[in-house]
């Protein structure tokens, strides 16, 4: 069975400054793994996903991950945090064939002016 | 415009009263799934369609039907809903293939009384 773990239900940052959201997640065989974004009242919108290859992906936004296989992190991360990055973020898993998608309990990102 | 879309976007019945929440995606997704958000749970997935007439329970299907007829539809049926089915509501779609992001409607709204 997947599983994926965001241990912070809340993250405040300043505007201007680095941002971290955490993401660990346990797979059998090799993840597939994404991050989403989610504004009130809307669906999620893909940010960024990791199938293979460089371990620092880039996404939307000016948003980023880096891929850690050994610790199984996929921690989100954007150098200077705006106040619009505030949202909701989730980190997904989904299996090879495609089928089963198993996200985090989300995380809140609030950036302050 | 690429999108998913979901009707309606709010519902208040009562315990009993079948109800079908719609969704049809214009981007010719072979993949369709269905999610409820809940506080605090994240995400969980209640029924998937990898194609036409083909359907897999997620994680929590009980109390939910779905059918998969047509391509661009995939309808979730609540044949006797009752309160533990207040949720909020998202149909996503995809390519297939694990490394496919998923699109998301805005989300359904049901509040079962």
């Amino acid at each position: 069975a997947q599983s994926v773990a965001q241990p912070e239900d809340q993250v405040n940052v300043a505007e201007g400054n680095p941002l971290t959201v955490k993401c660990t997640y346990s797979v059998s065989g090799n993840p597939y793994l994404f991050w989403y974004v989610q504004y009130p009242n809307r669906g999620l919108q893909f940010l960024l996903k990791y199938i293979t290859g460089d371990n620092l992906v880039k996404g939307s936004y000016g948003f980023e991950a880096e891929f850690n296989k050994s610790q199984t992190s996929f921690h989100l991360k954007k150098p200077s945090a705006l106040v619009s990055d505030s949202a909701l973020y989730f980190c997904a898993v989904r299996d090879t064939n495609a089928g089963k998608s198993t996200f985090g309990d989300g995380t809140t990102l609030t950036v302050k002016p | 415009e690429a999108q998913v879309t979901q009707n309606p976007r709010y519902l208040i019945t009562v315990t009993g009263k079948k109800l079908t929440v719609t969704c049809s995606q214009n981007m010719n997704h072979e993949y369709m799934s269905w999610y409820r958000q809940d506080p605090g749970l994240g995400l969980r997935q209640i029924y998937y369609s990898m194609n036409v007439e083909v359907t897999d329970k997620g994680d929590v299907p009980e109390g939910y039907k779905v059918s998969r007829k047509e391509k661009r539809n995939f309808p979730l049926i609540l044949e006797s809903p009752s309160p533990n089915q207040t949720s909020l509501y998202f149909c996503a779609s995809s390519g297939i293939g694990g490394g496919q992001p998923q699109h998301f409607g805005d989300g359904t709204r049901l509040s079962i009384l």
